[in-house]
């Protein structure tokens, strides 16, 4: 079966610009989640969503870092302003209702130059 | 001080050799976490722990709850374990949430 997809799977943007991205859990997953991996350094919690419950934003470092989930479907990350600190790779994962295993994503490299 | 704690950072062995990487952690945690990324960046899950031993393959994790340790072993170590190994725990303040902070992973290399 299809695992959790991401979209692009490199990014270069120049510093100022906007940038969307995309992940695609596996179907039936509830829980989604969006991670940080900046180059040299561990995985960084940025942002949950579970079903229809008020996500957990705990995570995201600036209000320039948005992200959005219609119910079980398609996430997008924004981060708008791109800043060169933002460069890494941003990694999506999702879980199963019956499983506290998280299934990741091949990570979408973002460079802002 | 970092939550989770992995030691070694780097790890080089001849293949066969048994492998051990140790993670500490300080908070209370629900679950910890055993992950492995490829050099290509994919990260695969490989333990779920919250208490005792799990074995899959020439893989072992266990966990001791009262000392907040866990080690991630590999019997008869294969070049094709080379990756980086990274902890991971599920504090128990975050409940509901079920996020995870991560160690800064272990990187093994496994030399033919």
């Amino acid at each position: 079966g299809a695992g959790v997809s991401q979209s692009p799977s490199n990014k270069v943007t120049e510093k100022g610009k906007d940038v969307e991205l995309r992940c695609d859990p596996i179907s039936g997953h509830t829980a989604l989640y969006w991670y940080r991996q900046r180059l040299g350094q561990g995985l960084e919690f940025l942002i949950y969503f579970q079903g229809n419950s008020a996500p957990d934003k705990s995570g995201l470092p600036s209000d320039r870092f948005s992200a959005e989930r219609t119910g079980e479907s398609v996430s997008t990350l924004t981060i708008q302003r791109t800043q060169q600190e933002d460069s890494a790779v941003y990694l999506c994962a999702s879980r199963g209702q019956a499983t506290y295993e998280q299934y990741f994503g091949p990570g979408t490299r973002l460079t802002v130059t | 001080k970092n939550e989770v704690e992995q030691s070694p950072q780097n790890l080089t062995a001849q293949e066969g050799e048994f492998i051990t990487i140790n993670c500490s952690y300080s908070v209370g945690i629900s679950a910890l976490h055993w992950l492995q990324q490829h050099p290509g960046g994919g990260i695969v899950s490989l333990f779920m722990l919250s208490s005792g031993k799990k074995k899959h393959g020439r893989l072992i994790a266990t966990i001791n709850i009262q000392e907040k340790h866990s080690s991630l072993h590999i019997t008869a170590s294969h070049p094709r374990d080379s990756a980086v190994y990274i902890c991971a725990v599920r504090s128990r303040l975050d409940f509901g949430n079920e996020k995870l902070t991560f160690g800064t992973g272990t990187r093994l290399t496994i030399i033919p």
